[in-house]
């Protein structure tokens, strides 16, 4: 049970690049969300998603693409790197929405730095 | 405003001695508040996950309680240990969205 999945797990890009963080889940689970950890700070939502094909904005949306074309991937598109990007991603995937009680998983993140 | 504030920012504790982590919040409207811990480099692992009308929940050494009416949960830890050493997030819901504390640095020393 590999449980959430992200990869790469390191990342240097340089201003302007563009890249996918991947995001895999093998438990069947409806609602996956992607936050940035920056330091001092707590996680920030970017984008979320409560099923396949339907995606949703989050706190810190601007700067990032999701898609939902499968239950099982929710990749994070940055479209054009810049240095406020730089931090710790994280994937995260639960049974169901937030207000139900079930627990959310999380990935082991992607480290990005932008130069 | 929707926010969690956890207190202390960080704390050192000898191995073996208890210690309590506080959580405000004045999310609204309330569904379920969540401590997680999370290891250096790994990401959040759930500890515990409680309702409104749950007051207390232990999960082994660890032991969260919720006061709804002031809206303050605490997170206890019995005999510490040195792998308790780690970020404690406190995380509360509202509808469909997360909310989340900046977390607790713990370190456990021999």
């Amino acid at each position: 049970n590999a449980g959430v999945t992200q990869t790469p797990k390191f990342q240097v890009l340089k201003t302007g690049q563009s890249m996918t963080l991947q995001c895999a889940q093998d438990m069947n689970h409806e609602y996956m969300s992607w936050y940035r950890q920056d330091p001092g700070m707590g996680l920030r939502l970017i984008h979320y998603s409560v099923g396949a094909g339907i995606t949703d904005q989050g706190e810190v949306p601007n700067g990032y693409n999701v898609s939902r074309s499968t239950t099982e991937d929710f990749p994070l598109r940055l479209l054009s790197a810049a240095p406020s990007q730089t931090s710790v991603y994280f994937c995260a995937s639960s049974y169901s929405t937030p207000q139900l009680n079930q627990p959310q998983h999380f990935g082991d993140g992607t480290r990005l730095s932008i130069l | 405003k929707n926010q969690v504030e956890q207190s202390p920012q960080s704390l050192i504790i000898l191995e073996g001695k208890n210690c309590t982590l506080q959580c405000n919040y004045t999310v609204s409207p309330f569904s379920n508040l969540r401590w997680y811990k999370q290891d250096t480099g790994r990401g959040p692992v759930s500890l515990t996950i409680m309702t409104f009308s749950e007051n207390t929940k232990s999960n082994g050494r660890y032991t969260a309680t919720l006061d709804a009416d002031t809206k303050q949960s605490s997170l206890h830890i019995t005999a510490s240990q040195l792998s308790d050493s780690a970020s404690y997030i406190c995380v509360v819901s509202a509808f469909d969205q997360f909310y989340f504390g900046t977390g607790t640095s713990l370190t456990v020393i021999p």
